[in-house]
């Protein structure tokens, strides 16, 4: 157990819709990286953010935006659903601000399909 | 930015023997190279790292190698066990914009290890 929980962890849903997921980091950790995983494309960064602030941005669509909270979790929003946004989304964290210096722990995911 | 490219993508070995997983970058600015392991259902976690001023570090069975003049990092895992079949992940920290981490992966090794 990494200790980063996320939920929900399976969700379906149809075309067009919106859908949050949600992260609480591990105890203590700062920062909380979203990652997106299809069978193609493997890990991609979304975004990433540290004591409440947005602090690396990747591929993150413009339909999707998240947020991390005073008490640390942290909420994706899929907006405007399409088919190719079917994947696992990872959340991880961290205590630092700077992962590369240091291990990501990852939750379990929460696998998103849209139909 | 940076570009992680992961070789081969599936390989199978049979119980006892030796297992490479080759991977290249393309930031010459990358300093960190972790090595994460995904079990089926499971978020990646991170078996060893290595930093660009190590060439090698090893931790029991598993190795990690750097040449960063070739902007290549391979992970070498001894005397393979059933328990090792997983999807394995390299990774580099590419540029940090404002402090944060935009760790970048590779598209994964499907080890299987037969009996």
């Amino acid at each position: 157990d990494s200790g980063v929980t996320q939920t929900p962890k399976h969700l379906i849903t149809a075309t067009g819709q919106r859908v949050t997921l949600r992260c609480s980091p591990r105890s203590g950790d700062l920062s909380v990286y979203w990652y997106q995983q299809s069978l193609d494309q493997g890990l991609q960064f979304l975004i990433q953010y540290y004591n409440g602030e947005e602090r690396a941005k990747g591929n993150i669509l413009e339909r999707f935006s998240a947020q991390q909270f005073p008490d640390l979790h942290s909420e994706l929003n899929l907006s405007s659903l399409e088919l190719g946004d079917s994947a696992l989304y990872f959340c991880a964290s961290s205590f630092g601000v700077d992962g590369g210096g240091g291990e990501l722990f990852f939750g379990e995911g929460s696998r998103l399909t849209v139909l | 930015g940076e570009n992680v490219e992961q070789h081969p993508s599936t390989l199978s070995v049979q119980e006892g023997d030796s297992a490479v997983i080759k991977c290249t970058y393309s930031d010459s600015a990358s300093n960190y190279f972790p090595w994460y392991k995904q079990e089926l259902g499971k978020g990646p976690q991170l078996i060893i790292d290595i930093r660009s001023n190590v060439g090698e570090k090893k931790d029991q069975r598993i190795a990690v190698t750097l040449n960063k003049t070739a902007k290549h990092f391979s992970l070498h895992i001894t005397e393979t066990q059933p328990e090792d079949s997983a999807v394995y992940f390299c990774a580099a920290s590419g540029s940090r914009a404002r402090g944060g981490n935009k760790l970048t992966f590779g598209t994964g090794t499907q080890l299987k290890v037969e009996l």
